[in-house]
């Protein structure tokens, strides 16, 4: 059975950081493509950062850039966000999604976990 | 940046057909792709590049797409089908800002 398990989000002051994980199991977590994605509370879905199965490519959305990073760990199964100079915008809850080796799209999601960004 | 605009919300009869709506520049070359979400669920991928169902999607979600316009129908829609639908342009990781389904 495939699962996704986020962990990591909780209460943060501005300016402060956390380090979100999603591990993984059930399935090949080394040939895909792995993202994250936001959903602030009552708002829609927003795309955050992906990386390639390797690690060796990442890319983020233009609001995250140079505050928040991606990264992997194939050993482990395990994929990471790591938040730097929150803000009360950053507030949401926090998808592991797993894109699809053959097809577009997200084919699996896990459960979240959320981030409030408060002081 | 990249937009994609999507009605905020629809109604429809139960037993009818819904079409969603999701408009960006030149979507059809960008593999759109949608989403249903439940209250208090994550989403779930309906369809893929453009028309594509995966599986386990039941046949009454199909979808469309052309120049600048993607569209997701549902027919003979059911209850069950009362969510939130989000378009995404697989090609560029964007979303539109979902439409709320409500089925009366």
């Amino acid at each position: 059975e495939v699962q996704m398990v986020e962990s990591g989000g909780g209460l943060v002051q501005p300016g402060g950081s956390l380090r979100l994980s999603c591990a993984a199991s059930g399935f090949a977590f080394s040939s895909h493509w792995m993202s994250w994605v936001r959903q602030a509370p009552g708002k829609g879905l927003e795309w955050v950062a992906n990386i390639k199965e390797d690690g060796s490519e990442k890319y983020h959305v233009d609001s995250v850039k140079g505050r928040f990073s991606i990264s992997r760990d194939n050993a482990k199964d395990s994929l990471f966000l790591q938040m730097n100079s929150l803000r009360a915008d950053d507030t949401a809850v926090y998808y592991c999604a797993r894109e699809s080796i053959v097809t577009s799209g997200v084919d699996f999601w896990g459960q979240g976990t959320l981030v409030t960004v408060s002081s | 940046s990249y937009e994609l605009t999507q009605p905020p919300s629809m109604s429809v009869s139960p037993g009818q057909t819904a079409s969603i709506t999701c408009s960006g520049d030149k979507l059809g070359d960008k593999n759109p792709c949608w989403y249903q979400q439940k209250p208090g669920q994550s989403p779930v991928l309906v369809i893929y590049q453009g028309s594509k169902r995966p599986s386990g999607i039941p046949e009454r979600f199909s979808g469309s797409n052309s120049g600048n316009t993607a569209t997701l129908t549902i027919s003979g829609t059911q209850a069950m089908d009362e969510a939130d639908y989000y378009c995404q342009a697989w090609a560029s990781k964007v979303f539109g800002g979902g439409t709320k389904l409500t089925v009366l």
